[in-house]
């Protein structure tokens, strides 16, 4: 049980593009789902944490104007990395925590975006 | 506010040798400790946690953690490691009111035949 899908699993765009990013909690529903970004050898840094139903809230630093998330429904948030450039390229991860006791965070397979 | 210390990037170690994997975390509030491994191009997987109760606590796949309040330590351990075991492994905390995860920055288990 509690799983979550993420997809595409690797995308590769244009510069100048957006690209969308579908995160799905496939069996339970999560009233809280997270985006997290990871270069290459490093950890994962959060980037905003999304409610359903309600705006998400951005770590310092991110540009909400530029990674644009909605959570409509309890088992489904999305980002999406508008006019990407090549310095957007990272791997993107996302997680969902189960409604009622966000002790523990479920994880995406993550996908990966290049911006060419 | 938390913070999350893994002093070891990568540990080398033999095949069915032990190994520990070091974490340390600061914390003014009570925490909740998790360990997560990455495979290659995958996401995270959830080792083991540590909520309260008993401080030393098992997961998956053999391995184990015990919770130090007085060091501020969540070490990993496993007896007997395998190739299949290697993989990066991520350190996080989450403490007070907040759901937020803070992970520290890896470390690289190497395992050799």
């Amino acid at each position: 049980g509690a799983v979550v899908s993420q997809h595409p699993s690797w995308v590769i765009c244009k510069s100048g593009t957006s690209v969308k990013i579908e995160c799905r909690s496939l069996d339970f529903q999560a009233t809280t789902m997270f985006w997290y970004r990871q270069f290459p050898k490093q950890s994962l840094m959060l980037m905003a944490t999304s409610n359903e139903g309600s705006k998400a809230t951005y770590e310092q630093g991110v540009e909400k104007d530029k990674f644009l998330i909605n959570h409509a429904s309890l088992t489904l948030s999305t980002l999406t990395v508008t006019s990407a450039h090549p310095e957007d390229s990272s791997f993107y991860i996302c997680s969902a925590a189960l409604a009622g006791g966000p002790y523990e965070q479920y994880f995406g397979p993550g996908t990966r975006l290049t911006v060419t | 506010a938390q913070s999350v210390t893994q002093l070891d990037s990568q540990v080398p170690v033999f095949e069915e040798a032990p190994v520990e994997l070091r974490c340390n975390y600061s914390s003014s509030v009570s925490v909740y400790l998790f360990w997560y491994v990455q495979y290659p191009n995958q996401g995270l997987q959830l080792l083991l946690k540590y909520l309260s109760g008993s401080t030393l606590v098992k997961g998956i796949n053999g391995f184990e953690a015990e919770f130090n309040k007085s060091q501020t330590s969540f070490h990993l351990r496993k007896p007997s490691v395998h190739i299949s075991d290697t993989a990066e492994y991520f350190c996080a905390v989450r403490g007070g009111a907040t759901n937020k995860l803070i992970f520290g920055t890896g470390t690289l288990l190497a395992v050799q035949p």
